[in-house]
């Protein structure tokens, strides 16, 4: 069984401030993949990245930038100079590759405020 | 413009009434999922379909339904709504889960009397 654990449930910063979303990830699979999801108050689910496991890469995108560590199981996102507009649910999702593994597993996500 | 839509947006219904919630998109996706987000419990996969004829079950498949006869659209079907199926409802779907991203349909709020 795969599992996705956001221990984090709620953050408040400042706006400016840098802040890390944790996740951190079980799975018995070798090869999986590992999302990020935006969800704003407006309520629609936006992809940010996908992340498979044989890439270990740290990935960054403007303010945006992930870091994946699978001896640690954890794939963290951290947004830099945080704007209001960053305020929304994150939730971070493990997927296995093929056959029954394919469904994909979501964390029940972080509620980021960021205050003006 | 590629887009997945569901229907009803919102739905008020009463316990055992039968409903379906329709969800297609127009990217000829072959994977499909629906999902039921409540509070504190993030997104939960109800059933998920890799391709025409082929469903398989989530993590929360009781109490509900699916199909899959057409590349297009895969209904979530409740046959016997009970008030714990009151949740947000959202229909997704991808070019395969090997691709990436998933489209999300603009989700269906379901209360159940």
């Amino acid at each position: 069984a795969q599992k996705v654990t956001q221990a984090q449930t709620e953050i408040s910063v400042v706006e400016k401030e840098d802040v890390t979303l944790d996740c951190v990830y079980e799975t018995r699979d070798t090869t999986y993949y590992l999302f990020w999801y935006k969800q704003p108050p407006s309520g629609e689910l936006v992809f940010l990245i996908r992340r498979n496991s044989f890439d270990e890469q740290n990935e960054i995108s403007g303010r945006y930038s992930w870091n994946f560590q699978k001896s640690t199981s954890s794939f963290n996102f951290t947004i830099t100079a945080s704007q209001v507009v960053d305020s929304a649910v994150y939730f971070c999702a493990l997927s296995g590759w093929a056959g029954a593994n394919s469904k994909l597993t979501f964390g029940k996500g972080i509620t980021l405020s960021v205050r003006p | 413009e590629a887009q997945v839509t569901q229907n009803p947006r919102y739905l008020i219904t009463v316990t055992g009434k039968k409903l379906t919630v329709t969800c297609s998109q127009n990217m000829n996706h072959e994977y499909m999922s629906w999902y039921r987000q409540d509070p504190g419990l993030g997104l939960r996969q109800i059933y998920y379909s890799m391709n025409v004829e082929v469903t398989d079950k989530g993590d929360v498949p009781e109490g509900y339904k699916v199909s899959r006869k057409e590349k297009r659209n895969f209904p979530l079907i409740l046959e016997s709504p009970s008030p714990n199926q009151t949740s947000l409802y959202f229909c997704a779907s991808s070019g395969g889960i090997l691709t990436g991203e998933l489209f999300f349909g603009e989700g269906s709020r379901l209360t159940v009397l």
